[in-house]
C-alpha cells in the first residue's frame, strides 16, 4: 500500500493527451515539492519533472507537471508509442521521515 | 555528466549481509548539495527508498529498514555503498542508486542501470 495513490493504468491513442494523478496528504505532496518519473520496460527509473512542474534538460516539453492542494498531476500530450511506461511520483514525507513514491502508472498507448 | 554504476554480488543467501557498492563518475561525491541514494524495486512492484548518504558521513533512513541498513561513503574512491543485514526472500529486488538533490529539493537524477539481488540459499 503506497503512501501517494496513482491509477494502476491509463491509456490512450497516439496523438492523444492523457493525465496521471498523484494523490497524497499534506504530510507530502501538501507541504513538499513533487517529482515524476518514467521507466521504461527494462530500464532504470527517468526524472521526468521535479519540483512540482519543471522539465530536466532534454524532457520535451509534451511532458508537463502541476500540483494542487494535495495531489500532483503530470501530463502528457501528443502520445507516442514510445511513452508506453510506468509512471511514478515521489516525495518527502514529514511525518514519515521517509522518501515516499506512487504505486506507479502503467501508460499503454493503443 | 554525472553517472552511477552499482556493483556486488547478485545471489545472497537468507540471514546473510546484501553488500552493494555504487561508483560515481563524471562528478564528485563530495562536491556538497547532493544526497547519494538506495532505492530498490521488488519483481513487478513500485519503487522503495531505502535510504541516503551526504558527503560528510550524515545518514538518512527509511524507518520501516533503519534497524538493518548501513549506508556509508568512500570519498575517496567516489563511491558509496549499501549493507543490508539478515536478508530473506522479501528482500529480492532491483537496487538502485541515485543521486538525490538536497537543498529544500528532492529529486532523484540520474540514476544507475540498477542490480538484481536474488536472495535464496
Amino acid at each position: 500500500q503506497s503512501v501517494l495513490t496513482q491509477p494502476p493504468s491509463v491509456s490512450a491513442a497516439p496523438g492523444q493527451k492523457v493525465t496521471i494523478s498523484c494523490s497524497g496528504s499534506s504530510s507530502n505532496i501538501g507541504n513538499n515539492y513533487v517529482s515524476w518519473y518514467q521507466q521504461l520496460p527494462g530500464t532504470a527509473p527517468k526524472l521526468l519533472i521535479y519540483d512540482n512542474n519543471k522539465r530536466p534538460s532534454g524532457i520535451p516539453d509534451r511532458f508537463s507537471g502541476s500540483k494542487s492542494g494535495t495531489s500532483a498531476t503530470l501530463g502528457i500530450t501528443g502520445l507516442q508509442t514510445g511513452d508506453e511506461a510506468d509512471y511514478y511520483c515521489g516525495t518527502w514525507d514529514s511525518s514519515l521521515s521517509a522518501e515516499v513514491f506512487g504505486g506507479g502508472t502503467k501508460l499503454t498507448v493503443l | 555528466q554525472v553517472q552511477l554504476q552499482e556493483s556486488g554480488p547478485g545471489l545472497v543467501k537468507p540471514s546473510q549481509t546484501l553488500s552493494l557498492t555504487c561508483t560515481v563518475s563524471g562528478g564528485s561525491i563530495s562536491s556538497g548539495g547532493y544526497y547519494w541514494s538506495w532505492i530498490r524495486q521488488h519483481p513487478g512492484k513500485g519503487l522503495e527508498w531505502i535510504g541516503y548518504i551526504y558527503y560528510s558521513g550524515s545518514t538518512y533512513y527509511n524507518p520501516s529498514l533503519k534497524s538493518r541498513v548501513t549506508i556509508s561513503v568512500d570519498t575517496s574512491k567516489n563511491q558509496f555503498s549499501l549493507k543490508l543485514s539478515s536478508v530473506t526472500a522479501a528482500d529480492t529486488a532491483v537496487y538502485y542508486c541515485a543521486r538525490r538533490r538536497g537543498l529544500g529539493h528532492n529529486w532523484f537524477d540520474p540514476w544507475g542501470q540498477g542490480t538484481l539481488v536474488t536472495v535464496s540459499s
